[in-house]
């Protein structure tokens, strides 16, 4: 079955630039979307279609895109974005797959 | 705005069948404009989609799931429903609704959640 990669955990300190990569075989054939889960929250969708951001997500987030990975940027971290951030995306038949998460720690 | 709440018991018995309901609000299933998802997360674990019904009824389930999963919807109350049967201790987990937006399948919003324990 097809699996996406990320590493468990991040730590960044405030201010810092965290990135959390996704690697995945078809990612170059589809999109990548990341959410943001707070302890006891539903996640919140930041990124989709690899690079765009929803209305209402601070500018400080970003996607990227590169062969078979994908990078999540949170650029001059905040102690509000201690989370852990899932990336998700869908084989070729259309079952969704989600990444194993990441816990990012704002040190 | 969307939303999404889920409901149903929070303790099944091992073997049994298990029961969500998740109604929308503020913008209604007939749309034809979303896929309706059921999406969980077993404690301190990660996330697994479980399947998604179309408001004609049609639906698509997560094959490691499929054998077990029912995914229903009621277009007259804007519901849709979950039943997972056989359930053991390993379907302990926070059960999700989510609106799936089709072709680029993400989710956005998502319920609140509702925690499912197996155990007699």
């Amino acid at each position: 079955s097809y699996e996406l990669t990320q590493p468990p955990s991040v730590s960044v300190s405030p201010g810092q630039t965290a990135r959390i990569t996704c690697s995945g075989d078809a990612l170059p054939k589809q999109y990548a979307y990341w959410y943001q889960q707070k302890p006891g929250q539903a996640p919140v969708l930041v990124i989709y279609k690899d690079s765009e951001r929803p209305s209402g997500i601070p500018e400080r987030f970003s996607g990227s895109s590169s062969g078979t990975t994908v990078t999540l940027t949170i650029s001059g971290v905040q102690a509000e974005d201690e989370a852990d951030y899932y990336c998700q995306s869908a084989d070729s038949s259309g079952t969704v797959v989600f990444g194993g998460g990441t816990k990012l720690t704002v040190l | 705005q969307v939303q999404l709440q889920e409901s149903g018991p929070g303790l099944v018995k091992p073997s049994q069948t298990l029961s969500l309901t998740c109604t929308v609000s503020g913008g209604s299933i007939s749309s034809g404009d979303y896929f309706w998802s059921w999406i969980r997360q077993p404690p301190g674990k990660g996330l697994e989609w479980i399947g998604y019904i179309y408001y004609s009824g049609s639906t698509y389930y997560n094959p490691s799931l499929k054998s077990r999963v029912t995914i229903s919807v009621d277009t007259s109350k804007n519901q849709f429903s979950l039943k997972l049967s056989s359930v053991t201790a390993a379907d302990t987990a926070v059960y999700y609704c989510a609106l799936q937006w089709p072709g680029d399948n993400w989710f956005d919003p998502w319920g609140q959640g509702t925690l499912v324990t197996v155990s007699s």
